[in-house]
């Protein structure tokens, strides 16, 4: 079974604090991606990774930043967390669309932010 | 761009119900569709899939077909059950592209 794993449940910042949100997956994907969910705006694409070391900015990136220094390991940062990014947040992982025609992703639990 | 709309919720129906939920895409090529579903508390996962035209994907006695014609992959179930209460996720992915495209969600209650 593909696993997502993701290092927090549930996680309480205050503002200005630097947030890292871990993101591990045991299936070899080259892919790898940070969501937002938000009710009413569905999932919003963050930072999303092709490869170690590679990463190409989604359509909400501003405020965050990540990092990909192992293929399994994706980390999202928050510079200086505000209220606003107050959310849930969701990595996923898939294989290299050239592997297969289609891109099934697999997600983890989520981590539920508050910052205060 | 490429887009994806659903029709809003919460859908509340009662168990043994019909399901419809709809969805339809904008998009330039031939994309793939998916459903994907949320349980409470937990991440997405993929419900069913169709990858071109005409396809019909099923799953767990959900099912949606890829109609070109008319830009949609609507959501089914004969009979529902209150555990099927989720939040229900349509998305496209572009031929050969990376990323999946979300419609905003739509929240099922099943009431017994």
């Amino acid at each position: 079974d593909v696993k997502v794993t993701q290092s927090s449940r549930y996680l309480v910042k205050r503002t200005g604090e630097k947030v890292f949100l871990e993101c591990v997956q045991d299936m070899d994907h080259e892919n790898m991606f940070w969501y937002r969910q938000d009710p009413g705006l569905g999932l919003r694409l963050i930072y999303f990774s092709y490869d170690v070391k590679m990463k190409e900015k989604g359509d909400i990136p501003e405020g965050y930043s990540v990092s990909r220094e192992k293929k399994e390991r994706f980390s999202l940062i928050l510079e200086s967390a505000s209220t606003n990014q107050t959310s849930m947040y969701l990595c996923a992982s898939s294989f290299l669309v050239a592997v297969s025609s289609y891109n099934e992703q697999f997600f983890g639990p989520g981590t539920r932010l508050t910052v205060l | 761009g490429d887009s994806v709309t659903q029709m809003e919720g919460p859908v509340t129906l009662s168990e043994e119900a019909f399901l419809t939920i709809n969805c339809t895409y904008t998009a330039t090529g031939y994309p793939s569709l998916f459903w994907y579903v949320q349980y409470p508390g937990e991440g997405l996962q993929l419900l069913l899939k169709a990858t071109k035209a005409d396809d019909k994907g099923s799953n767990k006695g959900f099912e949606a077909t890829y109609r070109k014609e008319t830009t949609s992959f609507h959501l089914e179930k004969g009979s529902v059950q209150v555990s099927d209460s989720a939040v229900y996720f349509c998305a496209l992915n572009m031929e050969y592209g990376n990323k999946l495209v979300f419609g905003a969600g739509t929240i099922l209650r099943v009431k017994s």
